[in-house]
């Protein structure tokens, strides 16, 4: 089954200790990315990727890294959570081409940080 | 800032009623994708479009390039519609609207 998977799916942390967000897509697809989604501000991208070893910023990178080391995999890693870094995170993958970007979303990562 | 303006945020419809989203972006675009998230937090493109009209079941999607607006519509709406739906535009980036959160009451 084409899908995105991300883990842990819910995850209460304290301040300051490093977490990693796991997304995988077995769809071959050269695009991924990082949103998280906040009440009253919607989705917001944190970073993306437009290939293996090619990350970019997006709206909001500041505290999170990323890497792209297989096409398969791109961990979110925050060093050093804040309580600001609560949200829901979604990972999300696409084939790319011109005319063809349609977003395959994982099922969300309920992130709280005391 | 706000590149992607939706309206209205909330929407409540009897069953049956024609529904319109509307979209408005100030960015250029590649594409417009409207998505539909459900209470439980998943999310599902719906459409992708790039220009002119797409029509999947009773939903169908319009854009307009020059004025840079998209709409949603919903015919003959029912209760399993209910969930918020996000416009959302891309170059490489993308961006979106806070979302309209539509209730369908039987």
């Amino acid at each position: 089954e084409a899908q995105v998977t991300q883990n842990p799916r819910y995850l209460i942390t304290v301040t300051g200790k490093k977490l990693t967000v796991t997304c995988s897509q077995n769809m071959n697809h050269e695009y991924m990315s990082w949103y998280r989604q906040d009440p009253g501000l919607g989705l917001r991208q944190i970073y993306y990727s437009m290939n293996v070893e090619v990350t970019d910023k997006g709206d909001v990178p500041e505290g999170y890294k990323v890497s792209r080391k297989e096409k398969r995999n791109f961990p979110l890693i925050l060093e050093s959570p804040s309580p600001n870094q609560t949200s829901l995170y979604f990972c999300a993958s696409s084939l790319w081409t011109s005319s063809y970007n349609e977003q395959f979303f994982g099922p969300g990562t309920r992130l709280t940080v005391l | 800032k706000n590149e992607v303006e939706q309206s209205p945020q909330n929407l409540t419809a009897q069953e049956g009623e024609f529904i319109t989203i509307n979209c408005s972006y100030s960015v250029g675009i590649s594409a417009l994708h409207w998505l539909q998230q459900h209470p439980g937090g998943g999310i599902v493109s719906l459409f992708m479009l790039s220009s002119g009209k797409k029509k999947h079941g009773r939903l169908i999607a319009t854009i307009n390039i020059q004025e840079k607006h998209s709409s949603l519509h919903i015919t003959a709406s029912h209760p399993r519609d209910s969930a918020v739906y996000i416009c959302a535009v891309t170059g490489n980036q993308f961006y979106f609207g806070t979302g309209t959160s539509l209730t369908v009451i039987p």
